[in-house]
């Protein structure tokens, strides 16, 4: 089946850091790829949709000069936590698929767990 | 709008209980139905689909069944294991959209 890879699988920072998260499809080429972040003992909330070769699309609520996305290539998009606080620790879990539509399964990283002391 | 609502818990079974976790779903389209399964520092597995009424998942002896009349999509296995402790989560995406709404999580806890 499908693979996708994040790296780091875990990263603890300085508060007022920033902190890059790769997530990697590789064995196929992703057009969409999903970050999502999940609290502790809660579901999985949706930050941003990222399509190859264009701008990210946040969700509502998600400020996108604090996580930026880089969709860069149909392997690699990056999330980069700015100047992140205590306040972004959390597992961030990246998902790919190789279409745009709802047909296409989304495959999901084993996510990122940051901590920001 | 589009939600998913899932059987709170945590769910505490012993081995080889029969286990039922409750999903309904509101969609303002038609949605394909999902069930994923989160094991203890993981991210999120694909345990099974269906894409229309009445489709049937199944994957490792889970089962679900699509039922549009109801809005349900409620996961069933005849005989759990101490492996299948695990986070489930419900989850639908409506056909021609590319994102998938999530439940709530429902934790499973199988005693030996």
């Amino acid at each position: 089946g499908a693979v996708v890879s994040q790296h780091p699988s875990w990263v603890i920072c300085k508060s007022g850091t920033s902190v890059k998260i790769e997530c990697r499809s590789l064995d196929f080429q992703a057009t969409t790829m999903f970050w999502y972040r999940q609290f502790p003992k809660q579901s999985l909330m949706l930050m941003a949709t990222s399509n190859e070769g264009s701008k990210a699309t946040y969700e509502q609520g998600v400020e996108k000069d604090k996580f930026l996305i880089n969709h860069a290539s149909l392997t690699l998009s990056t999330l980069t936590v700015t100047s992140a606080h205590p306040e972004d620790s959390s597992f961030y879990i990246c998902s790919a698929t190789s279409g745009r539509t709802s047909y296409n399964e989304q495959f999901f990283g084993p996510g990122t767990r940051l901590t920001v002391l | 709008g589009n939600s998913v609502t899932q059987m709170e818990g945590p769910v505490t079974l012993s081995e080889e209980a029969f286990l039922t976790i409750n999903c309904t779903y509101t969609a303002t389209g038609y949605p394909s139905l999902f069930w994923y399964v989160q094991y203890p520092g993981e991210g999120l597995q694909l345990l099974l689909k269906a894409t229309k009424a009445d489709d049937k998942g199944s994957n490792k002896g889970f089962e679900a069944t699509y039922r549009k009349e109801t809005t349900s999509f409620h996961l069933e296995k005849g005989s759990v294991q101490v492996s299948d402790s695990a986070v489930y989560f419900c989850a639908l995406i409506i056909q021609g959209a590319q994102k998938l709404v999530f439940g709530q999580g429902t934790r499973l806890t199988i005693n030996p």
